[in-house]
């Protein structure tokens, strides 16, 4: 089993839609929790980080962390066509910062 | 402000060929990492570094190697290229090590090892 488990899609939505994409782990001493998009070529880019339980909301994103079921997820409000993108997530313990396969999104106008 | 730069952009090598994958970032961070990224594998961390003279393994570590002179350079070396190495490779930074600290990630490396 990996320690970061992400459905890599592709998930379709219509614009509009809220958006959840979501992270499973497996290992306990991950503290540190980060999403990421990248665009097709491109390098990835941060979304969001947290280090505690609960929700982290940031203009049409959300990212909330469940510590007792090792579960992540990010939420994409008002979704738009330039949403469409891999979604990432990451996560840290030591000094490892370990990324699910990403999520592919698309989201049709 | 460059941010992390990564060199060549594209790369053909023929099997049991060596090549060294160039990183430099120009925003003092100390901890810097190199990834591979393949279809259906998602990022996987090869090695990474927490400051300069300091490295270790990562997940994929094998195939490759890595140093750190400087804080500002991070390059990869692949001994005796493999078509199995055939992947994009970023490379990314961050400021405090890895705590508390996103990456920023350079735009890639494409190479090819036929």
């Amino acid at each position: 089993q990996k320690e970061v488990e992400q459905d890599p899609g592709p998930l379709s939505v219509p614009e509009g839609a809220i958006v959840s994409l979501n992270c499973t782990y497996s290992n306990s001493a991950f503290q540190y929790f980060m999403w990421y998009r990248q665009y097709s070529r491109k390098g990835p880019e941060l979304l969001m980080y947290t280090y505690s339980s609960g929700n982290k909301e940031d203009g049409r994103f959300t990212a909330q962390v469940d510590k007792s079921s090792k579960y992540i997820s990010l939420f994409i409000r008002d979704s738009q066509p330039s949403d469409s993108a891999t979604y990432l997530c990451a996560m840290q313990r030591d000094d490892k910062i370990i990324f699910g396969k990403g999520t592919r999104l698309h989201i049709l106008p | 402000n460059a941010g992390v730069t990564q060199t060549p952009k594209f790369q053909v090598l023929k099997t049991g060929q060596s090549m060294t994958l160039q990183c430099a970032q120009d925003m003092n961070h100390e901890y810097m990492s190199w990834y591979r990224q393949d279809p259906g594998m998602g990022l996987r961390l090869i090695h990474y570094s927490v400051g300069a003279g300091i490295t270790d393994q990562g997940e994929v570590p094998n195939g490759y190697n890595v140093s750190r002179s400087t804080t500002e350079d991070f390059p990869l070396r692949l001994l005796s290229a493999a078509p199995s190495q055939t992947s994009v490779y970023f490379c990314a930074s961050s400021y405090s090590g890895a705590r508390n600290s996103p990456l920023h990630f350079g735009n890639g490396t494409r190479l090819t090892v036929t």
